[in-house]
């Protein structure tokens, strides 16, 4: 199956800096590529995706970046602000749909915006 | 927007009681998954449903099932429960690949 390795576990930023989480997978059938936000008590919130086929989608301070050869892909926040502290999961899957592509997630990076 | 929603959003249990937990998708969406999250760790894919038909399973335990309705909405059935079990339960839904998670039913067996 689907193994998905995150780091780092932990990543403490100063406010307006920019932040970085990268994420590796080993099952080649996997093309698409979710990340999610989440806050303590609360659901995962989708906050970008990315599929195979694309290297690189941004939707403002956030980006993600695809290497599918090397099979690793990653987030990039800019501008952090005090918000932005929650733990991130990336997550790969088939992205078939018809609900043959359950997550696989990273560990989590439990973001840290310094003040 | 209408989100996913979840019920109950607390629920406790004792060793060896059963539990439902009931998870209703965003208007139109075919398809749910469920996930179970420890303490401290990432979300677990358990099983998915599509148009009401099984579609995938994870690492649902066998004392667990779960079904989808007519109206698309899912209960997640856990018997025999055990200390172990404690942990958040979502539920995620779509129509195509974008998986939308609920607010989680956390559950503590005592």
């Amino acid at each position: 199956g689907e193994n998905v390795e995150q780091h780092p576990s932990t990543l403490s930023v100063q406010e307006g800096d920019s932040a970085v989480i990268k994420c590796t997978y080993s099952d080649s059938a996997s093309n698409y590529f979710p990340w999610y936000k989440q806050e303590l008590g609360k659901g995962p919130q989708l906050i970008i995706d990315i599929r195979s086929n694309v290297g690189e989608k941004k939707d403002q301070r956030i980006a993600v970046t695809l290497n599918k050869t090397a099979k690793h892909f990653s987030l990039h926040i800019t501008e952090t602000q005090p918000e932005d502290s929650a733990v991130y999961f990336c997550a790969a899957s088939t992205g078939t749909g018809g609900g043959a592509d359950g997550l696989t997630f990273g560990k989590g990076t439990h973001l840290i915006i310094q003040p | 927007a209408a989100g996913v929603i979840q019920s109950p959003r607390h629920l406790i249990k004792e060793k060896r009681e059963t539990a439902t937990l009931k998870c209703y998708p965003i208007p139109r969406h075919d398809t749910v998954y469920w996930y179970q999250q420890g303490p401290g760790q990432d979300p677990q894919f358990l099983i998915s449903f599509y148009e009401k038909m099984q579609s995938d399973k994870g690492s649902i335990p066998d004392r667990f099932s779960a079904q989808q309705f007519s109206d698309y909405h899912s209960e997640l059935n856990m018997s025999s429960l055990e200390l172990g079990d404690s942990a958040l339960y979502f539920c995620a839904s779509t129509l195509v690949s974008e998986q939308y998670f609920g607010p989680g039913t956390r559950l503590t067996v005592t």
